[in-house]
């Protein structure tokens, strides 16, 4: 797959518990921030976004927590699911309408 | 709604070669994005459209690489000519700004293996 070769960090989570995916960004200029799953074959689906005046925000199953002292960001997914075993991406952009840079992504493998 | 739509989905050449990668963005997108993922890298930006016009096309690598969107609507990627590091998943995305926010949906993707 397309993931060959691509040494990801990989989050083992039993299925039903609390998975939490760290990323770290390095640009203080960033105002913007998005997760992105991405599944094999397939290309990166949004989850969640942020923006830098928030610290946290809540989806359906999903929180993203903003620390914009150590810049640093996370995907808290609640009772994981199969379904949600996906290369996770977190994604930063200085301002609406720029280019996106992406982080090097995590594997979440869901054990039943 | 039709998502982000990439032709073809897999494209195998020989170096020297040329290919030319096609990107249907969502309807009334006037944002149009390509980004590629070469082996064992992250996923880079390489250019932005804003309907026909060049916004952005700092990540382009070279010259071998043209990027078109004529009339505004779908884009095309071509390389010419193709080289090993060439190889990888080049993704396109789209995107309208509503209230300064602004979500970029991607396409499957295209994988591109160059021998």
């Amino acid at each position: 797959g397309e993931s060959v070769g691509l040494h990801l960090p990989t989050l083992s989570v039993q299925e039903g518990d609390n998975s939490i995916i760290n990323c770290a960004y390095s640009n203080s200029a960033s105002d913007y921030f998005i997760w992105y799953k991405q599944e094999s074959g397939k290309g990166p689906q949004f989850i969640i976004d942020i923006r830098s005046n928030m610290d946290k925000r809540q989806g359906q199953r999903v929180t993203v927590l903003l620390n914009k002292t150590v810049k640093h960001l996370s995907l808290q997914i609640a009772a994981t699911q199969p379904g949600d075993s996906a290369v996770y991406f977190c994604a930063e952009n200085k301002a609406a309408g720029n280019k996106l840079t992406f982080g090097g992504g995590t594997r979440v493998l869901v054990k039943p | 709604e039709a998502g982000v739509t990439q032709f073809p989905s897999h494209s195998v050449i020989e170096k020297g070669q040329t290919v030319t990668l096609r990107c249907d963005p969502i309807s009334g997108h006037d944002n149009l994005y390509w980004y590629r993922r070469v082996m064992g890298k992250e996923i880079k930006f390489l250019l932005h459209f804003v309907k026909e016009s060049k916004q952005d096309e700092s990540g382009m690598p070279n010259n071998r690489f043209l990027a078109e969107r004529t009339g505004g609507t779908y884009s095309t990627l071509k390389v010419q000519p193709a080289e090993l590091e060439d190889s990888g998943v080049y993704f396109c995305a789209s995107s309208v700004r509503t209230g300064g926010l602004e979500t970029q949906y991607f396409g499957p993707g295209t994988r591109l293996l160059v021998l």
